[in-house]
């Protein structure tokens, strides 16, 4: 299994401004994805984190509003931007980790973003 | 659009009885399908996954699978209060490596 801490675990940020989250796995992992909790709802997908190239984003979801960066195998970062209330959400990074043909996928603990 | 249907509960049950939670998908070209349980204000948590049509078992759970009817379903025997969490099926998309989340099912279990 993978451990994946996320930071900030919790936020309250001011309309307009933009917030980044980190994402650390403790082991390298082939792929890191980027899922959105709003409150009662289930979980969707914003964004596969590629390694070292552009990320690829869900239906709905651009890259000026949520830039992605992923330098290497076990980091990632997510910026919320230009944020509005609609954007309080529980933001989760999460990581596919193999065990032979197996493919599991782990979340960090999440990032809980109320915006004012 | 991939579509993952769940009853969103709550479901009651009793300490000690079998939990039945259901799912459905309408990918037919899945392949791997999980279930995950969310205790409130906590991340996602999987417990279980499953790739053959049948059943699987670990411990208190056993999924189902059934690829025809594009259905599957997590049986918790014995549930204890502990199990009281929402449950979330997911299904991996074909020829992707994302998952589809469905909205869960909140299971209840009283003492």
């Amino acid at each position: 299994s993978a451990v994946i801490s996320q930071k900030p675990s919790r936020d309250i940020c001011q309309r307009g401004t933009s917030l980044t989250i980190q994402c650390q796995v403790d082991s390298q992992v082939t792929m890191m994805f980027w899922y959105r909790q709003q409150p009662g709802q289930s979980l969707t997908l914003i964004a596969t984190a590629n390694q070292g190239s552009e990320a690829t984003y869900e239906s709905g979801f651009v890259i000026d509003k949520f830039p992605i960066s992923r330098p290497n195998l076990t980091f990632s970062t997510l910026t919320v931007s230009n944020m509005s209330p609609e954007d309080s959400s529980i933001y989760l990074c999460s990581a596919l980790s193999w065990t032979g043909a197996t493919g599991e996928l782990f979340f960090g603990e999440g990032s809980r973003l109320t915006v004012l | 659009q991939k579509e993952v249907e769940q009853n969103s509960g709550p479901l009651s049950v009793p300490e000690g009885a079998i939990a039945s939670l259901n799912c459905t998908y309408s990918d037919r070209g899945s392949q791997s399908f999980f279930w995950y349980r969310q205790y409130s204000g906590k991340s996602p948590e999987l417990i279980m996954f499953i790739y053959s049509n049948g059943d699987k078992e670990d411990g208190r759970f056993t999924a189902q699978l059934n690829k025809a009817s594009q259905y599957v379903s997590l049986l918790i025997r014995d549930s204890q209060p502990s199990d009281s969490a929402t449950y979330l099926c997911a299904v991996k998309n074909s020829g992707y490596s994302t998952l589809t989340f469905g909205k869960g099912t909140m299971l209840l279990v009283s003492p």
